[in-house]
């Protein structure tokens, strides 16, 4: 079975600091989408950033990237200039047997201090 | 990013009776829309995958008889709740599939069955 492992259930951070949130996914495609999504307390899930498997460049979305280590299967969020707009549940997820399907991680609740 | 938009947001019914959730997808076409249930301070748990002009696929351990899906068109996808129960009282949430692979998902729908 795919298995996406988010080892931090809580995290926090102060205002304006950096944090990094980690994730490591486990699949048998060679090409693939990584994503990480968050979900405040409307619960509304929003993407925060993608990551082609096939790219080796990390990608980058305003305060938000990623590190994306392939061999690895590491796939971490960092936020950067981190503001109170950003505490939620945070979920990483990872393709589910090459089709449109994913696989969710068990999330991390990130608090922001003021 | 793409919307989706999900209807009803709250729900409370009778144990016995059957509830609508309609998925829809505003400025994009969904070939494929997921419908998923989220327990409280859990992550998502997929329930069925809806194909347009086809018959929905569901997770093993959903029962397809209670749970009906329809994908009528390739902006709409609806999820009713037969005969429910109270322990079919959650969060469900539906997310339709836009370019690389990308899910967007709806805002949800709170059932509360009485």
């Amino acid at each position: 079975a795919q298995t996406v492992t988010q080892s931090q259930p809580e995290m926090s951070v102060q205002e304006a600091e950096t944090v990094t949130l980690s994730c490591t996914y486990d699949t048998s495609e060679s090409d693939y989408y990584l994503f990480w999504y968050k979900q405040p307390p409307s619960r509304q899930m929003i993407l925060v950033i993608r990551q082609e498997a096939y790219k080796q460049q990390n990608a980058t979305e305003n305060r938000f990237s990623v590190n994306f280590q392939k061999a690895a299967k590491s796939f971490s969020l960092k936020i950067s200039d981190s503001q109170l707009g950003d505490a939620a549940m945070y979920f990483c997820a990872s393709p589910n047997f090459g089709n449109e399907k994913l696989t969710f991680g068990t999330g991390t609740r990130l608090t922001i201090i003021p | 990013g793409a919307v989706v938009s999900q209807h009803p947001s709250w729900v409370i019914c009778k144990s016995g009776t059957s509830v609508k959730i309609e998925c829809r997808s505003l400025d994009f076409q969904a070939t494929t829309m997921f419908w998923y249930r989220q327990f409280p301070k859990q992550s998502l748990m997929l329930m069925a995958t809806s194909n347009e002009g086809s018959k929905a696929t569901y997770e093993q351990g959903v029962e397809k008889d209670k749970f009906l899906i329809n994908h009528a068109s390739l902006t709409l996808s609806t999820l009713t709740v037969t005969s429910a129960h109270p322990e079919d009282s959650s969060f469900y949430i539906c997310s339709g599939v836009a370019g690389g692979n990308t899910q967007y998902f709806g805002p949800g729908t709170r059932l509360t069955v009485l």
